[in-house]
């Protein structure tokens, strides 16, 4: 069965600080994988994916992400932080016919002045 | 172009009541999921439809829910009798061939309480 742990519910980082939002998947088969935002009150915006293309993907807003298979991650990264981008992320897995996304618990990216 | 539409954005009900959730997917998309939202299970699928088909409803969680698509362009949810507990965010969300890595698209949600 696939998984998805995400490490830490809330991360805080200083404004111009590199952000770093860990997430760790299981599947038993190369997934797809995913970091969708969620700003507050509203739904899911896709961040990017990975489709066993490049490991290194870029996405919208400055983020990227790189897949390591040796370690079963696919962390998030942005060199400096803008006060946008408090929100909560998720990290999501996905593979078979269906495509459905399995999510991570989340975290909330606090970014200070 | 216009994204998954969902109605009611808010919904506060009662106890015991009949609720019901609208969902339009994206034109051309062949799949269609609904998920919900809490603070304590995080997103969870509950159904899954494939060509108006459900494929997989493993995830709703008793027989008070039911979820139908009788076309390409609209599906519910409904939840009767509504209980407390039932309060969440519910989004649906459309892809066409999800499987083959395709972006999963989310509507706005819907904000539910139940009181």
């Amino acid at each position: 069965a696939q998984s998805v742990t995400q490490l830490g519910s809330h991360v805080s980082v200083s404004e111009g600080a590199l952000v770093l939002l860990r997430c760790n998947y299981s599947s038993s088969v190369p997934p797809y994988l995913f970091w969708y935002v969620q700003y507050p009150n509203q739904g899911l915006q896709l961040l990017l994916k990975y489709t066993s293309a490049a490991t290194l993907v870029k996405g919208i807003n400055g983020f990227e992400a790189e897949f390591k298979k040796s370690e079963t991650s696919f962390h998030l990264t942005k060199p400096s932080a803008h006060m946008s981008d408090a929100a909560e992320y998720f990290c999501a897995v996905s593979r078979g016919n269906t495509g459905k996304l399995i999510f991570g618990q989340g975290t909330t990216l606090q970014v200070k002045p | 172009d216009a994204g998954v539409i969902q109605s009611p954005r808010h919904e506060v009900t009662e106890m015991g009541q009949e609720v019901t959730l609208r969902c339009k997917p994206i034109s051309g998309h062949n799949s269609l999921f609904w998920y919900r939202q809490t603070m304590m299970r995080g997103l969870e699928l509950l159904i899954y439809f494939n060509n108006n088909v459900p494929i997989d409803d493993s995830g709703m969680p008793e027989d008070r829910f039911s979820a139908k698509m009788p076309n390409a362009s609209f599906s519910t949810l409904k939840i009767q009798p509504s209980e407390p507990r039932d309060s969440a965010v519910y989004f649906c969300a459309s892809s066409y061939d999800p499987g083959t890595g395709n972006t999963i698209y989310f509507g706005e949600g819907s904000w539910l309480t139940v009181v």
